[in-house]
């Protein structure tokens, strides 16, 4: 079945550091891939998405290049700030499966001063 | 903006007791779903409804029902609440039309069980 692989949280980063999270797959055919994200006290929200290979989904500094090969969606931003402290979820969503998704188990961000 | 609420944002419950968790969506979504996410295992599925009245497994669905009498309405029931339903519960809703399946979260309602 389906499946996503994240790193292991917490990430701490100082203020303008690079910032790198981890995400592979495994599934069947063509799935989209999404990185949601959890600020505390919150729902999750929708950070980026890419729907085929090579597609690169960017928001708020965040990107994610869809690699097919590598079955990988690695989330990455230049420069954090203390507001990006959150959790931080790959997931991913195959044709005709009612728009389920399926989470990784999540990444805790944290950015200190 | 889509909006999903949740009736509580905390809730605290005796063994026993059974719970009713609401979620409204305003957006007219054909699709909502019930998570439970707990600590170090993600977001776990426990129902979906694609349309009024229908509701799926997910991968959860054991001592949790649902119910779906109106398109915007999606209501998670613990028949026997149990110590190990204790956890954070997420609705979401989604579209079916208009590719890549994005879903939509409410704020979420904390569940203790004693």
């Amino acid at each position: 079945g389906d499946s996503v692989t994240q790193m292991e949280g917490p990430v701490t980063l100082s203020e303008e550091a690079f910032l790198t999270i981890n995400c592979t797959y495994t599934a069947t055919g063509y799935p989209s891939l999404f990185w949601y994200v959890q600020y505390p006290g919150e729902g999750l929200q929708l950070l980026l998405k890419a729907t085929k290979a090579d597609d690169k989904g960017s928001n708020k500094g965040f990107e994610a290049t869809y690699r097919k090969e590598t079955t990988s969606f690695h989330l990455e931003k230049g420069s954090v700030q203390v507001s990006d402290s959150a959790v931080y979820f790959c997931a991913l969503g195959r044709t005709g499966t009612a728009s389920k998704l399926t989470f990784g188990t999540g990444t805790r961000l944290q950015v200190t001063l | 903006d889509v909006k999903v609420t949740q009736s509580s944002r905390y809730l605290v419950k005796r063994t026993g007791e059974k719970v009713f968790l609401e979620c409204v969506q305003d957006m007219d979504h054909e699709n909502m779903f019930w998570y439970r996410q707990d600590p170090g295992l993600g977001l776990r599925l426990i129902y979906f409804s694609y349309d009024v009245k229908m509701k799926e497994k997910g991968d959860i669905p054991e001592g949790y029902s649902v119910s779906r009498e109106k398109k915007e309405r999606f209501s998670l029931i613990l028949e026997s609440a149990s110590t190990n339903q204790t956890s954070m519960y997420l609705c979401a809703s989604s579209e079916t039309s208009g590719g890549a399946w994005e879903q939509y979260f409410g704020p979420g309602t904390r569940l203790t069980v004693t």
